[in-house]
Order: C-alpha cells, then structure tokens, then sequence
C-alpha cells in the first residue's frame, strides 16, 4: 500500500530562516506527489506537485519540492520563512490512474518573529 | 460555484443519532471525493465518485456509512448509528477531469467537523 511519511509533527522556525519539511514515501513504483497547506479555518489547498517532468517543482508563495528517487524523498523548503507561512503542510501521493490520494500526518508549522 | 462548500461546518451529535454531511462541489467538476481527517492526523480517503457513480467506497470504514451523489453534482455522506470514534472533520474535494488524466489536483472545502458525543 502506498504511504507517506511526514517526521516531526510540530516545526518552530524563525522569521527569515530556512523552512524544511521532510517527506519520505513507500514505493517501488514512481508515484504522483504533492504537498498542500492548510491554513487557519480554511480548506487544503496544492502548493505543488511532481508528475513525473521536471523533479525540482516551484510552487506558490516561494515554496520548491525536490523528487529524489534513490532516497524515495520529496522534502519541502522555501529559503525564507515568513510570518504568514505559519500552516499546517501536507505531503501525499497517488499514482498514474488511481484517484486516491495517500496524505502524511502533516506539520504544524509555527513561525517565531 | 467559487470554491467547494460544505455543510454544516460544525456538528454536534449524541452517540447513535444519524447525520447527513453535505458537499457542493465545484461546478463542472467531474470528480468528488471524501476524504476522513482525525485529530492530528492525514486526511483518510473514504469514497470516489465520477460524475453519479461511485467508483470507489473501499474507504468507508463500515456499513454505517453511506455516501450519494445522485445527479452527479451535489454528494451526501451519511453516517448511521454515529459513535464516538466517528469525531472528525469531514473533508469534500472535487476535481475537473477523472480517471487517468487525475493527477492528484483537488480542491478542498472547508470541512465539516463532527463532534459525537
């Protein structure tokens, strides 16, 4: 079965510094993946996603995913972090054909000014 | 519509009363999903439908659950007998295309958050 591993529930980062979030996934058979953000009182929404193209993925507000294949990874940074990244961060994946999408635990992320 | 709504956003229940969770998805969106979102935890795949057929209930975590989506536009999920370990948050997504051209793009409500007491 496909899964997702998301390390570390809760990430406090200062204000200006490096975010990086951690995705590991499970499988012999190269997925679909995604990372999407949740705010406050708001829906899921994608921030990016790999399908295969290109494995560096630029997504919104300055956020980039790197596929790596040999270690089965999918982290998430963005270089400076900004008080209104403070989100909870899902990484999941699916594959060619199959609708179902596999979610991690997800990351509470706080940023600290 | 603008997004994907949901309703109603909070529920309050006593164990064994039955409730109905409704989704407007996107209009002509093809695709709806449900999706089970536990406390601290990923959103959980529940059911799949394409346009009025449900393609896919192996998430429904028992009989008691039931979801619809008649004329392949609005979906209910049904929960009968609610009990306490149905505490969750609900989530609709609903998706343009279907089948293989789904890359994985959904668009998500805001939830239904479902308290069972």
């Amino acid at each position: 079965a496909q899964s997702v591993t998301q390390l570390g529930s809760h990430v406090s980062v200062s204000e200006g510094a490096l975010v990086l979030l951690r995705c590991n996934y499970s499988s012999s058979v190269p997925p679909y993946l995604f990372w999407y953000v949740q705010y406050p009182n708001q829906g899921l929404q994608l921030l990016l996603k790999y399908t295969s193209a290109a494995t560096l993925v630029k997504g919104i507000n300055g956020f980039e995913a790197e596929f790596k294949k040999s270690e089965t990874s999918f982290h998430l940074t963005k270089p400076s972090a900004h008080m209104s990244d403070a989100a909870e961060y899902f990484c999941a994946v699916s594959y060619y054909g199959n609708n179902r999408l596999a979610f991690g635990k997800g990351n509470q992320v706080v940023v600290i000014p | 519509g603008a997004g994907v709504s949901q309703s109603p956003r909070y529920k309050v229940a006593k164990r064994g009363q039955d409730v109905a969770l409704r989704c407007d998805p996107i209009s002509g969106h093809v695709s709806l999903f449900w999706y089970q979102q536990a406390l601290g935890q990923g959103p959980e795949f529940l059911t799949y439908f394409q346009n009025e057929a449900q393609l896919d209930k192996s998430g429904l975590p028992s009989d008691r659950f039931f979801a619809e989506r008649p004329e392949g536009s609005v979906s209910t999920l049904k929960i009968q007998r609610t009990q306490q370990e149905d505490s969750a948050v609900y989530l609709c997504a609903s998706s343009l295309v279907s089948g293989e051209q789904n890359t994985g793009e959904l668009f998500f409500g805001e939830g239904s958050r479902l308290t069972v007491l």
